[in-house]
C-alpha cells in the first residue's frame, strides 16, 4: 500500500515568508508526528496528533510554528515569518493508535531552505 | 525515557555480519528497545524492537542482554544498501507526546565492497 507522502519535497523561501508543509499519513493510522532534522543533527520532535484529541505541541520551537490535522488524516505544518534557522528537513510519521509497540512509518521529508 | 549510547561510526565489509552495539544502562522494566535506520536523504525506517527476548525478522536480529542494559543489532549479511545511520531508541509508555521517538546521533554504518 501507499506509504506516508509529503509535499513539497523541496521548498526554498525567503526569510520572513510563510510556508506550509503537507503530510498524507498511511490510511488507517490515527497517530501522526512531525519531526525536523537540521543538517548533521538527529531528529527533533515537534508535534503529535492522536485521533480527534488535542495535539501535543510541546516540541514546537516557537509560536511561529503551528500544525493542524483535518478530518483525522492530512496534516499541514505552517511556519510563519521563516528564519534561516528554520532550514531543515521536516519529517512526518504515522502509526496505528496508542499501541506501545506500533512502529512509526516516516515520509521522505520536505527539505526547507530559508534564504 | 532511558538514554542510549552508541558508537558514532562503524565499518563493515560487504557480506559480513554487522554488529551494532547500544548501551542503555538506565533502562527500566517496561521500556522497549527499538532500532531504526536512516539511509541518506530518506526518512527513518523501522527495523526491529524487543523487550526482553531476542528477536529476529527479515531485516535483522536483536540481542538483548539478560540485565537489559545493552543490546546488539545484527545485520547477518551486510550489503552496500545497508549503509545508513542506525538509531537505538528506548521507549517507555506514552507520555503526552504519545510515542514520539527520541533520536540521538546514532551509529553511522559504512558497508564497504
Amino acid at each position: 500500500g501507499a506509504g506516508v507522502s509529503q509535499s513539497p519535497s523541496n521548498k526554498v523561501t525567503e526569510k520572513g515568508k510563510d510556508v506550509e508543509l503537507r503530510c498524507d499519513p498511511i490510511s488507517g493510522h490515527t497517530a501522526l508526528y512531525w519531526y525536523r532534522q537540521s543538517l548533521g543533527q538527529g531528529l527533533e520532535f515537534l508535534i503529535y496528533f492522536q485521533g480527534n484529541s488535542a495535539p501535543d505541541k510541546s516540541g514546537l520551537p516557537s509560536d511561529r510554528f503551528s500544525a493542524e490535522r483535518t478530518g483525522g488524516s492530512v496534516s499541514t505544518l505552517t511556519i510563519q515569518r521563516t528564519q534561516q534557522e528554520d532550514s531543515a528537513v521536516y519529517l512526518c510519521a504515522s502509526s496505528y493508535s496508542t499501541g506501545e509497540t506500533y512502529e512509526q512509518y516516516f515520509g521522505p521529508g520536505t527539505r526547507l531552505t530559508v534564504t | 525515557d532511558a538514554k542510549t549510547t552508541q558508537p558514532p561510526s562503524m565499518d563493515c565489509a560487504e557480506g559480513r555480519a554487522a554488529n551494532l552495539p547500544c548501551n542503555h544502562s538506565t533502562i527500566s522494566g517496561n521500556e522497549y528497545v527499538y532500532w531504526y535506520r536512516q539511509i541518506h536523504s530518506q526518512g527513518p525506517q523501522y527495523i526491529i524492537h524487543g523487550l526482553k527476548n531476542n528477536e529476529t525478522n527479515e531485516m535483522a536480529s536483536l540481542i538483548i542482554t539478560e540485565d537489559r542494559k545493552s543490546s546488539t543489532l545484527i545485520l547477518p549479511h551486510a550489503t552496500l544498501r545497508d549503509t545508513a545511520v542506525y538509531y537505538c531508541i528506548v521507549r517507555s509508555k506514552p507520555s503526552n507526546s504519545g510515542y514520539a521517538l527520541n533520536f540521538g546521533k546514532g551509529t553511522s554504518l559504512l558497508v564497504t565492497p
